[in-house]
């Protein structure tokens, strides 16, 4: 198993310019997750897909939107990218169980890179 | 939201010595996880508390989950350079439905 995907590893973007990071796990996990991390702010909730065919607004939406396109792939979209969009973004996946127990444990994939000039 | 006070945000020690950092809600949580993040990587789960009062180990990890359900603490004893790293506390609220993620703490390990 890869585990949680991500692409693509680094991007410079132009401010205004759109993009979309792709997400992929191969877990058959229920529930997946946008995060942003920036210096000393920890990891930060974009947006959230509880199941497949929902989502969900997390800390810090504006400026994104996502899609959960099937239970795999989760893809979040900057539609006029901003300086304050420069960060590290990481998509992360959860299990509905494990073993017997409802599980809070996330799996994260390696991140992108996000520079906004 | 939900803020998460970990401390300490860096620590420098010496490889040998024994690690400890903690993490502080204003709010009672169910769940308390640690992650470990590379340089360069993504955030790797190292321990998951479930009960108020467990105590868990994964090899010379150790946490626990504080009894006031506050709190969680992260030891790790006889360091190694392959410890640097960054370090997250992350939990679930009773009442909520998502995880709420620590600042971190900066370890770096000197030979």
């Amino acid at each position: 198993n890869a585990g949680v995907t991500q692409t693509p590893k680094f991007q410079v973007l132009k401010t205004g310019q759109s993009m979309t990071l792709q997400c992929a796990q191969d877990m058959n996990h229920n529930s997946m997750y946008w995060y942003r991390q920036d210096p000393g702010m920890g990891l930060r909730l974009i947006y959230y897909s509880a199941s497949e065919g929902t989502t969900d607004k997390g800390e810090v939406p504006n400026g994104y939107n996502v899609s959960r396109l099937n239970k795999r792939e989760f893809s979040l979209r900057l539609e006029s990218a901003a300086p304050s969009q420069t960060s590290v973004y990481f998509c992360a996946s959860r299990p509905l169980h494990s073993g017997r127990l409802v599980t809070d444990t996330q799996y994260f994939g390696p991140g992108t890179r996000l520079t906004v000039l | 939201g939900q803020q998460l006070n970990q401390s300490p945000q860096s620590m420098f020690i010496q490889e040998g010595e024994d690690v400890s950092m903690n993490c502080t809600s204003s709010s009672i949580f169910n769940t308390w996880l640690w992650y470990k993040q590379d340089p360069g990587e993504g955030p790797v789960l190292l321990i998951a508390l479930y009960k108020a009062g467990e105590l868990t180990s994964n090899g010379r990890l150790t946490a626990q989950f504080g009894i006031t359900r506050k709190d969680s603490f992260l030891n790790i004893s006889a360091s190694i350079p392959s410890d640097v790293g960054i370090y997250f506390c992350a939990g679930r609220e009773t009442s909520g439905s998502r995880l709420t993620f620590g600042e971190g703490t900066q370890l770096t390990v000197n030979p």
